[in-house]
């Protein structure tokens, strides 16, 4: 069965980094696009970034662009996002998700998610 | 980029009522890049529909997905005690390029 699982949050101070993995298994991860979304305490859901299946296609949003850096190891079946300047509003869970990408564009399988704390 | 804006914010319904729920995007946006998305309290969000009108494997049949161009509605039909969460409505758009989502409405039992 398909299985996402995030590692790699903590807590870090203002303008620290963190890196975030992303473990899949259960499917031919080098078929899939990957998308980081995070969901800060008591909010919505928003998009960060996604990943071509071979990698190179990258886009992110416009809040973590230029600080943050997806990537991937199809070697490993792992997604890495590189997480640097980190701000009070990074505060987050980010969840790994798969994406399809085919004639459509949805998130069909998610991680437990991994919580990430920007904090003095 | 394109916005969605959800309503209600939250909807307070009864077990075995009906539920419509709207999501109604800034700019047109192309129905096969519609997704519906339920989350529980401390759980992931789970995918209902893709697609603006297709249900994922295991969605059971009292969910649907309508709309097209700007104004988009997934439905409940007769509401079970595990329906009860938040849902979000996603779109995924080429100009620019990214994906955004809606702010969630709030399904609570009345």
């Amino acid at each position: 069965q398909v299985q996402l699982v995030e590692s790699g949050g903590g807590l870090v101070k203002p303008g620290g980094s963190l890196r975030l993995s992303c473990a899949a298994s259960g499917f031919t991860f080098s078929d899939y696009y990957m998308s980081w979304i995070r969901q800060a305490p008591g909010k919505g859901l928003e998009w960060v970034s996604y990943i071509s299946s071979s990698g190179s296609t990258i886009y992110y949003a416009d809040s973590v662009k230029g600080r943050f850096t997806i990537s991937r190891d199809n070697a490993k079946n792992s997604l890495y996002l590189q997480m640097n300047s980190l701000r009070a509003e990074d505060t987050a869970v980010y969840y790994c998700a798969r994406a399809h990408s085919s004639g459509y564009y949805y998130h069909d399988y998610w991680g437990q998610g991994t919580l990430v704390t920007v904090s003095s | 980029e394109i916005v969605l804006t959800q309503s209600p914010g939250t909807l307070s319904l009864s077990p075995g009522e009906r539920a419509t729920l709207s999501c109604r995007a800034s700019q047109s946006v192309s129905s096969s890049y519609l997704a519906w998305y339920q989350q529980k309290p401390g759980q992931a969000p789970r995918l209902l529909i893709y697609g603006a009108s297709s249900r994922a494997t295991g969605i059971p049949d009292r969910f649907s997905g309508s709309g097209s161009g700007t104004d988009f509605t997934l439905t409940i039909s007769r509401l079970e005690p595990e329906d009860f969460a938040v849902y979000y409505c996603q779109q995924y758009g080429s100009s620019p390029p990214g994906v955004t989502f809606g702010q969630g409405t709030r399904l609570e039992i009345k």
